[in-house]
């Protein structure tokens, strides 16, 4: 089956420094990918949608500027947390839709980030 | 506009008993219906999908799940539990368009040996 990786699993940083966190599709071609945030014991709640070659298009509330997405390749999206405060300390998982039979609706997810923000 | 509900944060089963994880939803037209298991710090994994066909779904790791239409209903099932099936259980709904599914709440399993 499809296989998405994320890097890294964790991170901790300082307040106001920047992380970059990879999602990359490792069989196949994404050329969409997406981005949730998880905070504990609750569900997913989707960030963002990053197109290969395009703009990212966001959710309503979720702050562009501080969530930067960027999806050079069909292989890989990345998502920097830009001058990250406590408060963006969570969960980030990543997904992309599995290729081949054509409307499978099946989501293939990474491992998931979790970002520590001191 | 398309909603899912978990109505249980927890359930709890005995090992080797079977388990229920409830799930119903709304959508307008036909549901894409989906379950998912995540393990603690690990993304989602897949376990099973309705998209059309029979309503009985047979899935991963011995579970299955049933469409039922008339009460929106998609109940995760598994006939005898494991310990090893313990883990937090999301249930989803969208279409495959936009493949921007709205998932539920999560419901935590506990298999107790």
């Amino acid at each position: 089956g499809a296989v998405v990786s994320q890097h890294p699993s964790w991170v901790i940083c300082k307040s106001g420094t920047s992380v970059k966190i990879e999602c990359r599709s490792l069989d196949f071609q994404a050329t969409t990918m997406f981005w949730y945030r998880q905070f504990p014991k609750q569900s997913l709640m989707l960030m963002a949608t990053s197109n290969e070659g395009s703009k990212a298009t966001y959710e309503q509330g979720v702050e562009k500027d501080k969530f930067l997405i960027n999806h050079a390749s069909l292989t890989l999206s990345t998502l920097t947390v830009t001058s990250a405060h406590p408060e963006d300390s969570s969960f980030y998982i990543c997904s992309a839709p599995g290729m081949g039979t054509p409307d499978t609706g099946e989501l293939f997810f990474g491992e998931g980030s979790r970002l520590t923000v001191l | 506009a398309q909603s899912v509900a978990q109505p249980e944060d927890q359930v709890n089963v005995a090992e080797g008993n079977p388990l229920t994880v409830k799930c119903t939803y709304s959508v307008s037209g036909n549901p894409y219906l989906f379950w998912y298991v995540q393990y603690p710090n690990r993304g989602l994994q897949f376990l099973l999908k309705y998209i059309t066909g029979d309503n009985l779904v047979k899935g991963s790791y011995g579970f299955e799940a049933e469409f039922n239409k008339s009460q929106t209903s998609f109940h995760l099932k598994k006939p005898s539990a494991l310990v090893s099936d313990s883990a937090l259980y999301f249930c989803a709904v969208g279409d495959s368009g936009t493949y921007k599914y709205i998932f539920g709440t999560g419901t935590r399993l506990k298999v107790l040996a």
